[in-house]
């Protein structure tokens, strides 16, 4: 029950495209959804997240969607850029106890120029 | 301001031998994690400190593996003895954690361990 699935594994996108790359869980008692960036060699840093009380977050190029009764949630990346190219991870969490985050397998992009 | 600083980078070892990760939080961050990830999956949770008090440490493999948080800043990763499957990237991460408040957590750059 502490799963998180992301798909799809690789993604290949033009510029100026959209990525897309989603997630869905299992526990209902997740209230926290990050996602993370990696590059190689690099520990994956924070790029947006949400909480289950709003359907959508924008952050420049960067829109979290969720939709709490199917448990999903995605990642939009508008005019995808080749500097995007990068490691996401989806995780979740719960704000109280046990605060750790259940990462998602990871999306490998690569936005072609 | 600073971030998590992580040593060594690069680590080498022989199966059957020891070594030890080093993390050093955000100042003021209560909350200090530690994460192992294996090549080519997210990152899966070893321990959680709460300021040098263990929260979770469910999926430490406490047979080899072992962490402390001193004086509830600095932490130490160990492994002993080590096995081929330790092979990993070890994370450090750490949140200020206030009560409800959102679970940002900040990564290190991570140790990168080989064992041969």
């Amino acid at each position: 029950q502490q799963q998180v699935k992301q798909s799809p594994q690789s993604l290949i996108v033009q510029k100026g495209g959209i990525s897309i790359i989603n997630c869905a869980y299992e526990n209902t008692a997740f209230d926290y959804f990050p996602w993370y960036q990696q590059f190689p060699g690099k520990g994956p840093a924070l790029l947006i997240a949400i909480r289950p009380d709003v359907s959508e977050k924008k952050e420049g190029r960067f829109t979290i969607s969720f939709n709490k009764s199917a448990k999903q949630f995605s990642l939009h990346i508008m005019d995808s850029q080749p500097g995007d190219s990068a490691t996401y991870f989806c995780a979740a969490s719960i704000s109280t106890g046990r605060r750790a985050l259940t990462f998602g397998s990871g999306t490998r992009l690569q936005v072609q120029p | 301001e600073a971030g998590v600083a992580q040593s060594p980078r690069y680590k080498i070892i022989e199966k059957r031998q020891s070594v030890a990760f080093w993390c050093n939080p955000i100042s003021g961050h209560a909350t200090l994690y530690w994460y192992q990830q294996i090549l080519g999956q997210g990152p899966k949770l070893l321990i959680q400190f709460q300021n040098n008090g263990v929260v979770d440490d469910s999926q430490l493999p406490k047979d080899r593996f072992s962490a402390e948080r001193l004086k509830g800043v600095d932490s130490t990763l160990k492994i002993q003895p080590a096995k081929l499957e330790d092979s990993a990237v070890y994370l450090c991460a750490s949140s200020i954690s206030l009560a409800g408040g959102p679970n940002e957590q900040f990564f290190g750059p991570g140790t990168r361990l080989t064992v041969l």
